[in-house]
């Protein structure tokens, strides 16, 4: 059983259209931490969500934590095509990370 | 160099070869972590070191073998792999073992085991 459930696994899209993806979980979690990994590269950490309910924003990425810690999500407003990447959720609990499988994102000009 | 460097960045090798997967940080961090991250798969916790002391090993079978000789340098070494052992694996540092730290990876180093 995946403690971490991303959806959609894959989105392709036009630079400028909008697009959310989700990172859900029965769990609950401390904190919540949304990664993005492009091609050839590690994953770098965007942001690190600790509170329910708590809003978070970078630029036109923003981020929720769901208010039972259970869940979260990250809106993409206009897309472009730098957002092109494989997006991550990682959960904290009990000490450790855990990883979904995470949304591959393509944003095509 | 900065951050969290890997070499080499490609390796394709026998199951009969033994190779050594290199990782450096250059931000002078306590732990040090490795993961596997295979597709359509969660990356992997492998092994975790905290001030060169493996603290968490994850049931990871015996041809994988870490090594932390000081906390800026991390190795795995690898021997008799199986064509399933193919994947990026990727090193990763944070101030210390406390996970919601933000954990810095490297590039990785795509293996592929013929």
């Amino acid at each position: 059983t995946q403690l971490l459930e991303q959806s959609p696994q894959f989105l392709s899209i036009q630079e400028g259209e909008n697009l959310t993806v989700y990172c859900n979980s029965s769990s609950v979690f401390s904190s919540l931490q949304w990664y993005r990994q492009e091609p050839g590269e590690g994953p770098v950490l965007l942001v690190t969500v600790v509170t329910g309910g708590e809003v978070k924003k970078l630029k036109r990425l923003t981020f929720q934590f769901g208010d039972a810690r259970k869940d979260s999500s990250l809106h993409i407003t206009a897309a472009q095509t730098g957002d092109t990447g494989l997006y991550l959720c990682a959960g904290v609990r009990y000490s450790t990370l855990t990883f979904g499988k995470g949304t591959m994102l393509l944003v095509s000009p | 160099e900065t951050g969290v460097t890997q070499t080499p960045r490609h390796l394709v090798m026998g199951m009969t070869n033994k190779k050594s997967l290199k990782c450096e940080q250059h931000l002078g961090h306590n732990a040090m972590y490795w993961y596997k991250q295979s597709a359509k798969k969660p990356l992997e916790l492998m092994f975790v070191y905290s001030l060169e002391e493996r603290v968490e090993n994850n049931s990871v079978p015996s041809r994988f073998s870490p090594e932390c000789p000081n906390s800026s340098h991390l190795f795995l070494h690898l021997h008799t792999l199986q064509p399933e052992d193919s994947a990026l694996y990727l090193c990763a540092s944070s101030q210390d073992l406390a996970a919601y730290n933000e954990q810095f990876f490297g590039p990785g180093t795509r293996l592929t085991v013929l």
